[in-house]
């Protein structure tokens, strides 16, 4: 199975503060990365695809860059509604993984 | 609009079997890849099963011989057969559309306990 280690497991960041979650995979997955946003007690909901490509309806503060196996995801100004927990999921081979999550909190 | 909803979900003893189902509105499951994705309390997330399209299923090696996913084109509904349950199954278990998962269903929880 393919490991997905990201870090941090946490961070706190103050509004407008510019927040990067990092992802690696255990071996090359292309660009075949997604990461979520979930929020205590919601489902996941997909926002970013394809490593880099923004969903449908996702504020354009959220970006995704990388392939390989390094990942980067940015919060470009945080703001109090992206208090949440994120996970990266890799999708190139089966089992898909996910990531062990990174909580955002509010300084 | 794309809708997913989960039920079926309770509580359990070890050893036992449910069905949760999953009942899709907004597209036909059958034109989608269709997972199961769980969450244990206050973890991750951990990939469980996946039928295709074409009507392939894969699923994780720890519920491997336990679960079965299945779907009823009629109906617009995908299940998942949960046979010989112990306490590590216990978690929400969501229905996601698609790959990567563009829709999510609100969960159903499945404890297992005696």
């Amino acid at each position: 199975d393919i490991q997905m280690t990201q870090s941090p497991s946490s961070l706190s960041a103050s509004v407008g503060d510019r927040v990067t979650i990092t992802c690696q995979a255990s071996q090359d997955i292309s660009n075949y990365l997604n990461w979520y946003k979930q929020k205590p007690g919601k489902a996941p909901k997909l926002l970013i695809y394809d490593a880099s490509n923004l969903e449908t309806g996702v504020p354009s503060r959220f970006s995704g860059s990388g392939s390989g196996t390094d990942f980067t995801f940015t919060i470009s100004s945080l703001q109090p509604e992206d208090i949440a927990t994120y996970y990266c999921q890799q999708y190139d081979n089966l089992p898909p993984t996910f990531g062990g999550g990174t909580k955002v909190e509010i300084k | 609009e794309v809708q997913l909803v989960e039920s079926g979900g309770g509580l359990i003893q070890p050893g036992g079997s449910l069905r949760l189902s999953c009942a899709a509105s907004g597209f036909t499951v059958s034109s989608k890849y269709m997972s199961w994705v769980r969450q244990a309390p206050g973890k991750g997330l951990e990939w469980v099963s996946v039928i295709y399209s074409g009507g392939s299923t894969y699923y994780a090696d720890s519920v491997k011989g336990r679960f079965t996913i299945s779907r009823d084109n009629s109906k617009n509904t995908v299940y998942l057969q949960m046979n010989s349950l112990r306490a590590e199954d216990t978690a929400v278990y969501y229905c996601a559309r698609g790959t990567p998962y563009e829709n999510w269903g609100q969960g159903t929880l499945v404890t297992v306990s005696s």
